[in-house]
């Protein structure tokens, strides 16, 4: 089955510097790649997702790319704010088959 | 979250004792979840359903059932909670299009 490895598991930067969350996948066969939030005591939120169809894909200061031949994707998020601190989560999927495989999860820190 | 209610919240529960979690949806979807969050192992597939009386098994579903009598309700039993089953729970929704799955709210369960 798929296995989705999150690096790295804890993140700390200055605000206004940008971070970087990467994951690699094994099945070759997922096809969508979503980036969940999650606050404290609340349950993960989708922030932006990539299918394999794209490379790139940018909503405001949060960015992922993906490549498919080394079955890695990334989260970037530019111009850091203190509301960005939160537990990131990537996760992978074959597209119709309606199951999520999540990593492991980022603690990111924004410090002021 | 909008449409997801998980009940209870909060429960602290002796060893060796049944344990029934609920989830509940207002939107009429198919494709329901249930997660566990534990530190280092980010969300685990426990089991799923795809439709009333129709479910299959995650990867850690050992120890646990499911039922779902209703579209709206997904209920999650631990047979005989153990200490290992001390952990956060999350029941998701596949909502389809833009907005793929929406996770409720949490249930912390605590097996003294």
């Amino acid at each position: 089955g798929e296995n989705v490895e999150q690096h790295p598991s804890t993140l700390s930067v200055q605000e206004g510097d940008s971070a970087v969350i990467k994951c690699t996948y094994s099945d070759s066969a997922s096809n969508y790649f979503p980036w969940y939030k999650q606050e404290l005591g609340k349950g993960p939120q989708l922030i932006i997702d990539i299918r394999s169809n794209v490379g790139e894909k940018k909503d405001q200061r949060i960015a992922v790319t993906l490549n498919k031949t080394a079955k890695h994707f990334s989260l970037h998020i530019t111009e850091t704010q203190p509301e960005d601190s939160a537990v990131y989560f990537c996760a992978a999927s074959i597209q119709g088959a309606q199951k999520l495989v999540f990593g492991q999860g980022t603690r990111l820190t924004i410090n002021p | 979250d909008a449409g997801i209610t998980q009940s209870p919240r909060h429960k602290v529960t002796e060893t060796g004792t049944p344990v029934t979690l609920r989830c509940h949806q207002t939107e009429n979807h198919r494709y329901m979840y249930w997660y566990r969050q534990d530190p280092g192992h980010g969300l685990r597939l426990i089991h799923y359903s795809y439709g009333v009386k129709d479910t299959d098994k995650g990867e850690v579903s050992d120890g646990y059932s499911v039922s779902r009598s209703k579209t709206e309700d997904f209920l999650l039993t631990l047979e005989s909670a153990t200490s290992s089953q001390t952990s956060v729970y999350f029941c998701a929704i596949f909502s389809g299009g833009n907005y793929g799955y929406t996770f409720g709210s949490g249930t912390r369960l605590t097996v003294v």
